[in-house]
């Protein structure tokens, strides 16, 4: 079974500039969830959709950061302008509907803006 | 508000010296309690989930256990493969998504 597929890998941006990121989840799952990891600590949630319906955005900075699942498949999380302080890795994890209390991650983005 | 407090930061043990990891909490109504392992450059990867009080799951050389306001992950005799960040994550009963710790770096040398 493929896992939680990302990409890109790897992104260094100025500030103010925009990038944007791609989640594959596991076939199946069908909520997916975006994380900020800053270096040192714990990932925290930036957004959960369920299919392609937004379940929890309050930690999103709506002002900068979006993120969309059309097709309830795919996902993008986008920011725009970057600041120095979003420099992280950005997780995307996955939980299949018959057991959401377990979460698949994938290998993450590391953004470094400059 | 969710906390998740994980000791020590970091750790240090010789191959084979058994040693316990921390993860203090607080929450309005615990769902679960989760411990995933992180490798560099990599995601955290799902080791256990912990439901109720007194509960204890166990892999290979890993056991979680799990009291009301506290979990603990016991290695015994570590090996060097085992070096990498553990994290604790709480999920309460009125939101879906998980509440990490920060972590605690264990390094095992041979």
């Amino acid at each position: 079974e493929a896992g939680v597929a990302q990409s890109p890998r790897y992104k260094i941006i100025e500030k103010r500039q925009s990038v944007a990121f791609w989640c594959n989840p596991i076939s199946g799952h069908a909520t997916l969830y975006w994380y900020q990891q800053i270096l040192g600590q714990g990932p925290k949630l930036l957004i959960q959709f369920q299919n392609n319906g937004v379940v929890d955005d309050s930690q999103l900075p709506k002002d900068r950061f979006s993120a969309e699942r059309l097709k309830g498949v795919d996902s993008t999380l986008k920011i725009q302008p970057a600041k120095l302080e979003d420099s992280a890795v950005y997780l995307c994890a996955s939980s299949p509907p018959w057991a959401t209390d377990e979460q698949y991650f994938g290998p993450g983005t590391r953004l470094t803006v400059t | 508000e969710d906390q998740v407090t994980q000791s020590p930061e970091a750790l240090r043990l010789q191959e084979g010296e058994s040693s316990s990891l921390n993860c203090s909490y607080t929450v309005s109504g615990l769902r679960g309690l989760f411990w995933y392992r992180q490798d560099p450059g990599k995601g955290p990867e799902f080791l256990f989930t912990l439901y109720s009080a007194g509960e204890e799951k166990e892999k290979e050389r890993l056991k979680a256990t799990l009291t009301k306001k506290e979990s603990f992950l016991h290695i015994t005799a570590p090996k060097p493969e085992d070096s990498a960040t553990y994290l604790c994550a709480l999920k309460d009963t009125g939101r879906r998504a998980l509440t990490f710790g920060s972590g605690t770096r264990l390094q095992v040398q041979p």
